[in-house]
């Protein structure tokens, strides 16, 4: 079954410790896998996905097909990284049909 | 202002009861979604529409029935509404492809007492 796993609900760490956000996914094909983010009080938007292979706010993600996971990093956390953080497989080439896993709240502390 | 905007944002209705949320963008996205998001915040998508043809259908019960009059718009209507439908609603939209990111609405909390 296709399935997306984000195992940890909250991640809390403080100012300028590195961030790992794991995210590991189940699925046969050659995956299509992003990340969203929902700051407070505004609407999920779209971080990273890992066919760009970029580095957006400083975060990246690099697929590991071996372990089939696609862990979200970031070296120095900051306090405006405090989010909700979804990890998200698209089975399904032509068409957004994307798996969202459950979610990690990251809260960064001063 | 360029977004995905849904209508209400806050639903409190009864069981049994048939109402709609609406989702409009002007972003010139020819493909549209809805998903549905659970008290474990789980996203799962429901419908997706592609220039007005319904391309994704997940199992969802025949009580939700979406409507796309025209490609900036996709409609959601739930019939017989029963307590756990309440959830959060999310609309969004997208170009057509697999790897065009998904814009947002703000959502609507649907509570059904």
């Amino acid at each position: 079954a296709q399935r997306v796993t984000q195992p940890e609900k909250l991640l809390s760490v403080f100012k300028g410790a590195p961030v790992e956000l794991k995210c590991n996914y189940s699925y046969s094909g050659s995956p299509e896998l992003f990340w969203y983010v929902q700051y407070s009080r505004q609407r999920l938007q779209l971080l990273l996905r890992h066919i760009s292979r970029e580095s957006i706010k400083g975060f990246t993600a690099d697929l590991n097909k071996g372990e089939t996971s696609f862990h979200l990093k970031k070296p120095f956390a900051q306090e405006e990284d405090s989010a909700m953080y979804y990890c998200a497989l698209n089975p399904s080439g032509g068409y957004n049909k994307l798996i969202f896993g459950a979610g990690t709240r990251l809260a960064v502390h001063p | 202002d360029t977004a995905v905007s849904q209508t209400p944002k806050y639903l409190v209705t009864q069981m049994g009861n048939d109402k709609s949320i609406k989702c409009e963008q002007n972003l010139g996205h020819d493909t549209m979604y809805w998903y549905k998001q659970d008290s474990k915040k789980f996203l799962k998508i429901m419908f997706s529409y592609n220039n007005k043809e319904l391309i994704i259908n997940e199992t969802v019960p025949n009580r939700f029935s979406p409507k796309s009059p025209d490609k900036a718009h996709l409609n959601l209507h739930i019939n017989s509404l029963e307590l756990g439908d309440s959830a959060v609603y999310f609309c969004a939209s997208s170009q057509t492809g697999g790897n065009s990111p998904l814009h947002f609405g703000n959502g609507t909390r649907l509570t059904v007492t």
